[in-house]
């Protein structure tokens, strides 16, 4: 099925860093969503961003929505152990409110 | 709480049988919609639910059947089951638009 390329597929980082990942897709989309899953749980929604250029916090988190609305990128600043799980992209096209998910990126930190 | 249930959380079953996985949609949803997660993979669309209508179809085996009852609640029917069927099954719903989906906490399959 189609899915949204996101990189990096795996980090592993120290507490205290600075983590960024992004998410790209050949299509455009409408709003753009980032997921976090922690290990043996469904995946919970982070932040949403509804407007091309849109640049928004949820704490520690930063995620915006690309001027091309065909990428977004979301940073977790100062990272700690509980950050630790896959982080999902979803997008919605134009139209519809089928969630398009992207590959995952999977976030181990170390104290 | 999510506020979307799922039952059971772990199955145990073994190659060639049936199983049902239950879903009940958060309070005002319409829209049900399942997910297959295996080992270290994405999240694969299955199929879509709306009001009790089948709205959208992703990559489901002819095996697996769903369907949405009158009271909104979903159940996923798996049948003759194979080895490469287990994997964490996910439940999500949503009211439409575009505030993304609300997901259950899943159901671990285990195919033996």
């Amino acid at each position: 099925g189609q899915q949204l390329n996101q990189s990096p597929q795996s980090m592993f980082i120290q507490e205290g860093e600075d983590v960024s990942m992004n998410c790209t897709s050949s299509s455009i989309f409408n709003t753009w969503l980032w997921y976090k899953q922690d290990p043996g749980e469904g995946p919970v929604l982070l932040i949403a961003l509804y407007k091309a250029g849109e640049l928004t916090s949820n704490g520690r988190l930063t995620a915006q929505f690309g001027i091309t609305r065909k990428d977004s990128f979301l940073n977790i600043s100062a990272s700690i152990p509980s950050d630790v799980g896959i982080y999902f992209c979803a997008g919605i096209s134009y139209n519809t409110d089928k969630l398009i998910f992207g590959t995952g990126t999977r976030l181990q930190v170390f104290p | 709480d999510s506020g979307v249930t799922q039952t059971p959380k772990h199955l145990i079953t073994a190659t060639g049988q049936r199983v049902t996985l239950r879903c009940s949609p958060r309070s005002g949803d319409l829209s049900v919609y399942w997910y297959q997660q295996s080992l270290d993979q994405g999240l694969q669309f299955l199929i879509q639910y709306y009001n009790g209508e089948e709205r959208a179809k992703g990559n489901i085996l002819e095996r697996f059947s769903a369907q949405q009852f009158p009271d909104l609640h979903s159940e996923l029917n798996l049948s003759s089951l194979e080895l490469g069927d287990s994997a964490l099954y996910f439940c999500a719903s949503s009211a439409g638009g575009l505030d993304g989906y609300t997901f259950g906490s899943g159901t671990r399959l285990t195919v033996v």
